[in-house]
């Protein structure tokens, strides 16, 4: 079945630790994306790829890092830097930037104690 | 001014009921315009695509009036696995990036 990944489904760190989470997509999808979704609030874009090896900070990039080495992957890093990363983090993926219909994984949901 | 403004709800309506959502948008240069749905704790799925001419697919209807800037979700006839967070979402015409609202929850009651 054609989709989109992410893991894990929760995820536990100490303050001042960086942490990875993971998104796969075998969609075959130019695009990619990562947004936060905090209580009350709309999904916010932190990063997106249009094609591999090439990203685009967002409006709230500070404190995150990606990478698109690979068309199916696109992780992102939490660093130490970003202050309040406590969040449900959504990756997506469409056919291209600016497609229509974005597809998105389950999220992460990060707790940073 | 939010981009993209929703009435968060909670919208608390009988099975049967229609009940209706607004979303109002900012920049006018928008191009594209979509209803999500956003289970609890899961993740947003299309719900469906806003024409200018407005389009009903089922129980749901949506329209678009772009002089006032804002779009609407009807739903006729609501079931219990109506209840969910609706999310408005808004193509920036500029820079392709989606906006999305903050969402309007439903909760749809025997």
């Amino acid at each position: 079945d054609g989709g989109i990944t992410q893991s894990p489904k929760y995820l536990f760190r100490k303050e001042g630790q960086n942490v990875t989470l993971s998104c796969e997509q075998n969609l075959n999808h130019d695009a990619m994306y990562w947004y936060r979704q905090d209580p009350g609030q709309g999904l916010r874009l932190i990063y997106y790829s249009q094609i591999v090896n090439d990203f685009q900070k967002g409006d709230i990039a500070e404190g995150y890092s990606v990478s698109r080495e690979k068309k199916e992957s696109f992780p992102l890093t939490v660093t130490s830097a970003q202050k309040n990363p406590t969040a449900f983090y959504l990756c997506a993926s469409s056919m291209s930037l600016g497609d229509n219909e974005q597809f998105f994984g389950p999220g992460t949901r990060l707790t940073v104690l | 001014r939010k981009e993209v403004e929703q009435d968060p709800g909670p919208f608390n309506v009988p099975e049967g009921a229609t009940v209706a959502f607004n979303c109002t948008y900012s920049n006018s240069a928008s191009q594209s315009f979509f209803w999500y749905r956003q289970d609890c704790r899961k993740e947003p799925k299309l719900l469906m695509s806003v024409y200018s001419s407005g389009n009903e697919d089922g129980r749901f209807t949506a329209q678009l009036n772009r002089a006032s800037q804002y779009i609407s979700l009807l739903i006729r006839d609501s079931k219990l696995s109506d209840s969910a967070t609706y999310l408005c979402v808004v193509n920036d015409g500029n820079n392709n990036d989606m906006r999305f609202g903050a969402g309007t929850r439903l909760t749809v009651k025997p």
